[in-house]
């Protein structure tokens, strides 16, 4: 059972445009959705945290939304450089009481120059 | 920067063989996780250690694996008898607190296993 689903699953841009890549989850309850970048062969490294009552949180030209009521969430990044081609990962943080994360698939996207 | 380190980057390993996986979590940590990520899959977890033991661990965890914190600066991940689809590549985790509210996980770059 897949509780966090990202689409699209790969997608390629021109270097200098803005893309927004999706996120459902059905974990529940859930303490905050975090968005992750990983490097191909590294590890990943986080974007940003939103806890269940933030609607949006900006990291320089990444920008993450919530909608807690239908479950979503979004990465929107603006002008896009060659260095933004990476794993775009969504990921659910557990309840209180547990520690797991749960990860996405991720988007893959390619920065085209 | 504070980071997670992990050793060796890259194992090579005979089916049966056991392998010791390596990390070095950020120091005031106390929480510790190994991850991982099986090419071209998503990254799953395996086990949570807090306070010198396992706090939380997945299905995936099963006897062939066990952790240690060894000696206050290491945690490690051993698999005991490995198999081809234990290869994949293994990531160390740390944070402060437990991951909820806005606690960071700060992530290792993985250790790519391959089992032959």
């Amino acid at each position: 059972k897949n509780q966090v689903e990202q689409s699209p699953q790969s997608l390629i841009i021109l270097e200098g445009k803005n893309c927004t890549l999706q996120c459902n989850y059905t974990v529940s309850p859930f303490s905050n959705l975090r968005w992750y970048k990983q490097d191909t062969g590294r590890g990943p490294v986080s974007l940003t945290i939103m806890t269940f009552s933030e609607n949006t949180k900006s990291n320089g030209r990444y920008t993450a939304t919530l909608d807690a009521d239908t479950k979503q969430s979004s990465l929107h990044i603006t002008a896009s450089q060659l260095s933004d081609s990476a794993s775009y990962i969504c990921v659910v943080s557990p309840p209180p009481g547990y520690s797991t994360l749960t990860f996405g698939k991720g988007t893959m996207l390619l920065v085209s120059p | 920067e504070p980071e997670v380190t992990q050793t060796p980057s890259h194992q090579v390993t005979q089916m049966g063989q056991e392998v010791i996986l390596r990390c070095v979590p950020i120091s005031n940590h106390l929480y510790f996780y190994w991850y991982r990520q099986i090419l071209g899959q998503k990254v799953e977890f395996l086990v949570s250690f807090y306070n010198n033991e396992i706090s939380e661990k997945s299905e995936i965890f099963d006897d062939q694996f066990s952790v240690e914190r060894p000696d206050g600066s290491n945690f490690t991940l051993k698999i005991r008898s490995t198999k081809l689809e234990d290869s994949a590549m293994y990531f160390c985790a740390s944070s402060e607190l437990r991951v909820m509210g806005n606690t960071e996980a700060f992530f290792g770059q993985g250790t790519r296993l391959t089992v032959v």
